[in-house]
This record gives structure tokens, C-alpha cells and sequence, in this order.
């Protein structure tokens, strides 16, 4: 089974703090991506990479950057905490091989910025 | 840009009773995939069932069943025998099959309930 493991569930940080989320896959996967989810918007891509070292920016890409080194590893960076990035966050992993696949998801990060 | 709608905030359903979710989207392409995904309390998004745009047959999956309609671009989940465990936020989703940028677009969701 696909397992796509984030480093953290739950996560308290400092308005101003650098903040990294880690997001691990053990399937090889070309696609990771990494969604904001609230409720009543339901998930808001923030970036997407199709490959090592490759990002594309989603719909909300403003107040953070994204770092994928390896091709398993694909981190979201709050460059500087703010209150308003309060939110769960969720990563994903599909294959870049077929458009039909699921994307696998990893189980969120509660982030609360105070 | 594509949109994906859920009318429903949340809902309810008694055990054992039937439930249908509903879905439309917005889209001017004529090939995509569509997806029903469900997040329990445990918050492991885990996919329910799929459908292609192109396939007219409705896709089941043992209780899950979904009715497709390409030309009102709604796309409901029915949910037959509800049991306790399907409690969750259900998240409706499109993806193109022809830009290849594009990437899951999900709608609001809608959480469902489930009344022993």
C-alpha cells in the first residue's frame, strides 16, 4: 500500500517562526502536492511538484515556498509564521503516470500559529 | 478555471438507510475524471469511488455507487446500507485528462452523519 507519512499531526508555532512541514512517500510517485484545507472551502492546492527539484504554484501560493530535493520528500516552508496560516494542511502523492489515479494522502498537519 | 460545488453542507442519515451526496461541477472540457473522496475523525483522506467522463456506465463500488450525468455536469454519491463507520467529510473532485497543469480541484465537502 501507498504510504505517504507527514512529519508532524498537530503543530504550534510562533507568529514569525520559519515553519517546516515534511511530507514523505514510498511509492515513487512523479506528483506530490500540498493543499490548505478549511472548512467550507475544502482544499486549496498551495504547490504542486511533478518532479525533483520542479514546483508549480496553485491557487494560494503567497507566504510559502516549497523544497523537493528528493524525489520522496516534498516540504512546505512558512518562510514567516502569521496567525492567518492557521489551517490543516495535507499533503498527496499520485503517479505522473495516468491522469485517472487517486492521489494518496498523508493523515494532515494542524498548524496553529499564535 | 474549473469549480466544483457541494450544495450540502452536511447531512444525516439513519444505519441502514440510504443517503445520496450531490456534486456539480463547472468545466468546458470534454474529457476529465471525477472523484469521490471521504476523510473520517482520523483525517486520512481515502478515495471512495471514481468515474470517467467518457464511460457512461455509472461506477460501483460495493455500497458506493455514483450517478453521472455529463450533461448537467452534476455527479451524486449514493451511499446504500449506511453504517456508522461512513461518517465522515466527503469531498467531491475533478481532474482534467487533457492539461496535464491541471490538478484535483476539490469542492467544499460535506459532512455526513450517521444516526444508529
Amino acid at each position: 500500500d501507498v504510504k505517504v507519512t507527514q512529519s508532524s499531526r498537530y503543530l504550534v508555532k510562533r507568529t514569525g517562526e520559519k515553519v517546516f512541514l515534511e511530507c514523505v512517500q514510498d511509492m515513487d510517485h512523479e506528483n506530490m502536492f500540498w493543499y490548505r484545507q478549511d472548512p467550507g472551502l475544502g482544499l486549496r492546492l498551495i504547490y504542486f511538484s511533478y518532479d525533483v527539484k520542479m514546483k508549480e504554484k496553485g491557487d494560494i501560493p503567497e507566504g510559502y515556498s516549497v523544497s523537493r530535493e528528493k524525489k520522496e520528500r516534498f516540504s512546505l516552508i512558512l518562510e514567516s509564521a502569521s496567525t492567518n496560516q492557521t489551517s490543516m494542511y495535507l499533503c498527496a502523492s499520485q503517479t505522473g503516470q495516468d491522469y485517472n489515479t487517486e492521489a494518496f494522502f498523508g493523515q494532515g498537519t494542524r498548524l496553529t500559529v499564535v | 478555471a474549473q469549480t466544483v460545488t457541494q450544495s450540502q453542507p452536511e447531512m444525516s442519515v439513519q444505519e441502514a438507510e440510504t443517503v445520496t451526496l450531490s456534486c456539480t461541477y463547472d468545466t468546458s472540457e470534454s474529457d476529465y475524471y471525477l472523484f469521490w473522496y471521504k476523510q473520517p475523525p482520523s483525517r486520512q483522506m481515502i478515495l471512495v469511488i471514481r468515474q470517467e467522463a467518457y464511460k457512461q456506465q455509472n461506477a460501483t463500488e460495493n455500497r458506493f455507487s455514483v450517478n453521472f450525468q455529463k450533461a448537467a455536469k452534476s455527479f451524486s454519491l449514493k451511499i446504500s446500507d449506511s453504517q456508522l463507520g461512513d461518517a465522515a467529510m466527503y469531498f467531491c473532485a475533478y481532474r482534467s485528462a487533457i492539461n496535464y497543469g491541471q490538478n484535483f480541484v476539490f469542492g467544499p465537502g460535506t459532512r455526513l452523519s450517521v444516526l444508529p
